[in-house]
C-alpha cells in the first residue's frame, strides 16, 4: 500500500489565487480528515468526512475554504482566494471507521502564499 | 475550552538513556489517548493507543501510561537511539459532535545524542 497520497508536495502562489490540494486515502479507509499545521497553532482539524460525507467542518476557517470528497478514493481542499495567512502545511489523513485505529497521514502539502 | 500541554522545549538526552515525554490536559475527559511520531517534512505516524481504563501500554521500547486522575500521559522510550530523534505528539480522543474526534497537542521535540 502506498499510504495516503497528497499532491502537490509544495505550492507557492500569489495572494488572491485559487489553490487546490489533493488527497488519495488508503483503500478501505472510510474516514478522511484534513488538518493544517503551523508553528503557532499546531495541528488543527479542518474537516472530517465519513463515507464521503462531510461530518464536521467546524474547523474550516472561513468561506474561502471548501472541501469535497466525490468518491472514496479522492478528496480536495480548495482555498479561493488565498491569503498569506493561509501559509501552512496541510495534511490529509485517513482511518478505518474512526480514530481508535490511529490515523495514517500523508506527507503533506507545504503551501506558501506570497 | 479543551487544552493539551506538551513540553514546548526540546528534550535532549544521551543515547541509551530513557526519554520521558509528558502530555497534560484540562477541561476534557478523553476516552483514549494516542501518541504519534513526526519527522521533519513528514506527516505524523501513529505509535500507540491507550484507553481510559488502561493504566499502561507497551510496544517494544515504548511505554505509555495514562492517569485520568492527574489528567496526564507519560511516554517513555527506553534504550533511546539517535534514530528516535523526532517530534512526538499526543492526541486525545473521545465523542464530540457525534463521532470520535482526535485533538492533537503541539508536540515535544526529542533529540538523542550519541
Amino acid at each position: 500500500d502506498a499510504g495516503v497520497i497528497q499532491s502537490p508536495r509544495h505550492e507557492v502562489t500569489e495572494m488572491g489565487q485559487e489553490v487546490t490540494l489533493r488527497c488519495k486515502p488508503i483503500s478501505g479507509h472510510n474516514s478522511l480528515f484534513w488538518y493544517r499545521q503551523t508553528m503557532m497553532r499546531g495541528l488543527e482539524l479542518l474537516i472530517y468526512f465519513n463515507n464521503n460525507v462531510p461530518i464536521d467542518d467546524s474547523g474550516m476557517p472561513e468561506d474561502r475554504f471548501s472541501a469535497k470528497m466525490p468518491n472514496a478514493s479522492f478528496s480536495t481542499l480548495k482555498i479561493q482566494p488565498s491569503e498569506p495567512r493561509d501559509s501552512a502545511v496541510y495534511f490529509c489523513a485517513s482511518s478505518q471507521e474512526d480514530s481508535h485505529y490511529g490515523y495514517t497521514f500523508g506527507s503533506g502539502t507545504r503551501l506558501t502564499v506570497v | 475550552s479543551q487544552k493539551i500541554e506538551q513540553n514546548s522545549e526540546a528534550l535532549n538526552i544521551q543515547e541509551g538513556k530513557t526519554a520521558t515525554l509528558t502530555c497534560n490536559y484540562t477541561n476534557y475527559s478523553p476516552a483514549y489517548l494516542q501518541w504519534y511520531r513526526q519527522d521533519p517534512g513528514r506527516g505524523p505516524v501513529f505509535l500507540l493507543l491507550i484507553r481510559e481504563n488502561e493504566k499502561e501500554k507497551r510496544k517494544e521500547r515504548l511505554k505509555v501510561t495514562f492517569d485520568t486522575t492527574l489528567k496526564q500521559s507519560l511516554f517513555h522510550i527506553t534504550a533511546s537511539q539517535p534514530a528516535d530523534s523526532a517530534t512526538y505528539l499526543c492526541a486525545l480522543g473521545g465523542q464530540s459532535g457525534g463521532y470520535n474526534k482526535l485533538i492533537f497537542g503541539a508536540g515535544t521535540r526529542l533529540a538523542v545524542h550519541p
